[in-house]
């Protein structure tokens, strides 16, 4: 499973973007890269995947560049109740859906 | 839709006695995982379902942990006897299948004396 490498804590204000980079040199072919929110109290929330390029929900963006040896979340006019740890996570299917859970980004939002 | 439900939510016990966590995943979630979240660090996968087999059990402490789901719904996860080192918060997640989301509970909140 691919390791993968995350600032270990940001901050922000209120209505700016958010960019928060995961590094994943050893990625494989196969595999997806996942992120999970998780605010104090609470169990981790699915928030996104993607193999490449770029995909866009409701809630944020996620960037993959060709090599995919990383990856860009980005969270679009953040508020206070943005504040959380953020997960990066990268998996395929072979794995059996098993996730690999590292240390997180615990950011911070400040009005 | 109803989310994964956990109980208890909170827990204090001494250490050597032992503890047990009960988790109701999604309605028509086949898949069920236990992970265990010491303070600080990411979720760890103890344990995952397919219905009522174990897929995966690797970095299960299987001296004193122990998991069941044996009607492929209601799981419960075992500590006996327990440690001070077991103190974390234990989380249940459901999923429809391996390579689907995985949904979370809100935890069991473990503190061992």
């Amino acid at each position: 499973l691919a390791k993968t490498t995350q600032p270990i804590s940001m901050d922000s204000y209120e209505g700016q973007e958010v960019n928060i980079t995961c590094s994943h040199n050893n990625i494989a072919t196969n595999d997806y890269i996942t992120w999970y929110q998780q605010f104090p109290s609470q169990g981790p929330r699915f928030i996104i995947q993607g193999y490449k390029t770029k995909v866009t929900n409701e809630v944020a963006s996620l960037f993959i560049p060709a090599d995919r040896k990383s990856s860009t979340l980005s969270l679009p006019r953040v508020s206070l109740s943005d504040t959380a740890v953020y997960y990066c996570l990268v998996g395929g299917a072979n794995q059996g859906g098993k996730l690999i859970f590292g240390q997180g980004t615990e950011l911070s939002v400040k009005p | 839709e109803a989310g994964v439900a956990q109980s208890p939510r909170y827990k204090i016990i001494e250490k050597r006695q032992s503890v047990a966590f009960w988790c109701n995943p999604i309605s028509g979630h086949a898949t069920l995982y236990w992970y265990q979240q010491i303070l600080g660090q990411g979720p760890k996968l103890l344990i995952q379902f397919q219905n009522n087999g174990v897929v995966d059990d690797s970095q299960l402490p299987k001296d004193r942990f122990s998991a069941e789901r044996l009607k492929g719904v209601d799981s419960t996860l075992k500590i006996q006897p327990a440690k001070l080192e077991d103190s974390a918060v234990y989380l249940c997640a459901s999923s429809l299948g391996v390579k689907e989301t995985q949904y979370f509970g809100p935890g069991t909140r473990l503190l061992v004396l």
